[in-house]
């Protein structure tokens, strides 16, 4: 069974633009979570969609968004982005909502310039 | 609020036993989990306990809970450099069941 895919892998940016993050889930998972990794910060919860509806999210501006499809696919959007944006984002599915057993993609690592 | 707090860092021989040590303070966890992060890679379970059960062990690897005092473990039995990498804690906090992450803590395994 196919992982967690995410693409891009790797992004570069520059302030103020926009960028979208593509998940596809386990094939039958219908929850995807995403997150931000920092150094400083550690791992920080965006929001968890499940069947194409946001279930929870965390404490991140409005410029962050996202949504799933039909196919529990989900992408996540950063709008004007700011330097302190750059991250690695991870993308984690899990089978039923989330606090269940989560897999996690590779990893979009984005810089802002 | 929920918190998990993790020590950041560890650093052991390789063949020791290593123990990585979590708190946290949400008393209505249903699950913990223990996942690993290796250089440039997404996090990979590792292993998880239900919020019921004292210890679980699988090969390697040992979780030991006390949910009087709060405190998960995870004890890696003859460490290996493979082994090296960030381990994070994670619970199910709240009635939202939103995973409520430590920072991890980052062993470093010396040959």
């Amino acid at each position: 069974k196919a992982g967690v895919t995410q693409t891009p892998r790797y992004l570069i940016k520059t302030r103020g633009q926009q960028v979208t993050l593509s998940c596809s889930p386990i094939s039958g998972h219908r929850s995807v979570s995403w997150y931000q990794q920092t150094p400083g910060q550690g791992l920080q919860f965006l929001f968890e969609y499940f069947s194409e509806t946001q279930r929870n999210k965390g404490n991140f501006p409005g410029r962050f968004s996202g949504r799933q499809f039909s196919n529990s696919r989900s992408e996540m959007n950063v709008s004007t982005l700011e330097l302190g944006d750059s991250a690695l984002y991870l993308c984690a599915s899990s089978r039923e909502r989330g606090g269940d057993e989560q897999y996690f993609g590779p990893g979009t690592r984005l810089t802002v310039t | 609020g929920e918190d998990v707090e993790q020590s950041l860092f560890l650093s052991v021989r390789e063949g020791d036993s290593s123990v990585i040590n979590c708190t946290y303070t949400d008393s209505s966890s249903t699950y913990l989990y223990w996942y690993k992060q290796e250089p440039g890679a997404g996090l990979q379970l590792l292993t998880y306990i239900f919020s019921n059960m004292d210890m679980k062990q699988d090969q390697r690897l040992t979780v030991l809970l006390n949910k009087k005092d709060k405190h998960l473990s995870l004890r890696i039995a003859d460490t290996q450099t493979g082994d090296s990498a960030i381990y994070f804690c994670a619970e199910t906090g709240g009635n939202n069941r939103k995973l409520i992450w430590g920072l991890g803590t980052s062993l470093a395994v010396n040959p």
